[in-house]
């Protein structure tokens, strides 16, 4: 299993500035992923936070709008950017133990963030 | 393009039921199925992972069983209780882990 710490918890935002949520795994990992669950919906990946590289961003994700940081292999910044009331969702960190098509997912406590 | 969708979409019950929740995915070509549990405004937690290989897995009041051929998965849980109230979640592993829509369930008392 994996422990994984995310911060903030939750923030209320104003529109047009950036938030930084940081994500700290009680053990080093490979595989690492960016969720973002919007009011009411299931999980949307945004991206996958490669160590050491440019992130994997999804189908309508880009970086401009969530860049990402993942210095080594415990911990990850997603950042929103430049924010508007849509980006008010849950943001969540997980994290892949084990093989990439038999591991089993972990996540972190999530950060909401509110836009106003 | 694989979809997961879970039903019920909501579901209550009274304490001490022994409930099923169903979750169906389009492909079957999946590695594995992941079932998750979401308190409000929380995580996931995982509950149970289910290889491709496997028919079925156990962990307390929870079995959750895996038909690949007809893209099906079903989450038991035994003599419910209130605390069992949350969002529950399945998710297949393909190319990618894809997120099932949900059931939220209340249990009372």
């Amino acid at each position: 299993s994996a422990v994984i710490s995310q911060k903030p918890s939750r923030d209320i935002c104003q529109r047009g500035t950036s938030l930084t949520i940081q994500c700290q795994v009680d053990s080093q990992v490979t595989m690492m992923f960016w969720y973002r669950q919007q009011p009411g919906q299931s999980l949307t990946l945004i991206a996958t936070a490669n160590q050491g590289s440019e992130a994997t961003y999804e189908s309508g994700f880009v970086i401009d709008k969530f860049p990402i940081s993942r210095p080594n292999l415990t911990f990850s910044t997603l950042t929103v950017s430049n924010m508007s009331p849509e980006d008010s969702s849950i943001y969540l960190c997980s994290v892949l133990t084990g093989g990439p098509n038999t591991g089993e997912l972990f996540f972190g406590e999530g950060s909401r963030l509110t836009v106003l | 393009k694989q979809e997961v969708t879970q039903i019920p979409a909501a579901l209550s019950v009274p304490e001490g039921e022994n409930l099923v929740l169903n979750c169906s995915f389009t492909d079957s070509a999946i590695y594995n199925l992941q079932w998750f549990r979401q308190d409000p405004g929380k995580g996931l937690t995982s509950l149970l992972l289910i290889q491709s290989s496997q028919r079925e897995q156990t962990s307390g009041r929870l079995n959750a069983s895996l038909d690949k051929s007809s893209g099906r998965s079903t989450l038991y849980i035994a003599a419910s209780q209130p605390g069992d109230s949350a969002t529950y979640l399945c998710a297949v592993t393909a190319d990618k882990l894809i997120f099932g829509t949900g059931t939220r369930l209340q249990v009372f008392p």
